[in-house]
């Protein structure tokens, strides 16, 4: 089977400080990676993508990632979060022309 | 990147009424579309993907009969919940990607459906 874990539901953290959001993925075969960030009422924008290569991925306002093919992770992190940064974040993987999104985590970033 | 446009961002319509939803792809040729539905604090479901001048794949337990899905052009397709009720509420959100698209999905911006 198929799927994406994120294991946090939300997180909450203070401004300026790093955080984490965590997400693993199922599959039998190759995938290409995703994290996306939704913000209130609307649709998803991409926050950056692993498709092959160097393991480490470098986003959109700060965000990076690591795909861990043995441990089957793609987290996310930022050194240092602002305000703005509040929002659904949402890790995907992408197979037989279908996405398989994770069931999002919560980022709350409080002052 | 590419830009997807849904409309309406919202829209509220009466219970055994039918509401149509928009998605283009305004700078590219969309040959595959996705229509996603979110429930509150949930992820995306998948409802059905669209390719152009064919009939929509539905997932499980999505009712063709009642999510009618149209992609006529490469850069529209159509969502039209037929007969809606209050269940049907939710936010629509959909996605296109262009030829030989399996690295990258451009979302729309969403609509929030409210049957009353």
């Amino acid at each position: 089977a198929q799927s994406v874990t994120q294991l946090d539901s939300q997180v909450p953290v203070f401004e300026e400080a790093p955080v984490e959001l965590r997400c693993n993925y199922s599959s039998s075969v190759s995938v290409y990676l995703f994290w996306y960030v939704q913000y209130p009422n609307q649709g998803l924008q991409l926050l950056l993508k692993y498709l092959s290569g160097s393991t480490l991925v470098k986003g959109i306002n700060g965000f990076e990632a690591e795909f861990n093919k043995s441990q089957t992770s793609f987290h996310l992190r930022k050194p240092s979060v602002h305000i703005s940064d509040t929002a659904e974040y949402f890790c995907a993987f992408y197979n037989f022309n279908k996405f398989y999104f994770g069931s999002g985590t919560k980022l709350n970033v409080k002052p | 990147g590419a830009v997807v446009s849904q409309h309406p961002s919202r829209v509220i319509c009466k219970s055994g009424t039918s509401v149509k939803i928009e998605c283009r792809s305004l700078d590219f040729q969309a040959t595959t579309m996705f229509w996603y539905r979110q429930f509150p604090k949930k992820s995306l479901m998948l409802m059905a993907t669209s390719n152009e001048g064919s009939k929509a794949t539905y997932e499980q337990g999505v009712e063709k009969d009642k999510f009618l899905i149209n992609h006529a052009s490469l850069t529209l397709s159509t969502l039209t919940v037929t007969s809606a009720h209050p269940e049907d509420s939710s936010f629509y959100i959909c996605s296109a990607g262009d030829r030989g698209m399996n690295t990258e999905a451009f979302f729309g911006q969403g609509t929030r459906l409210t049957v009353v």
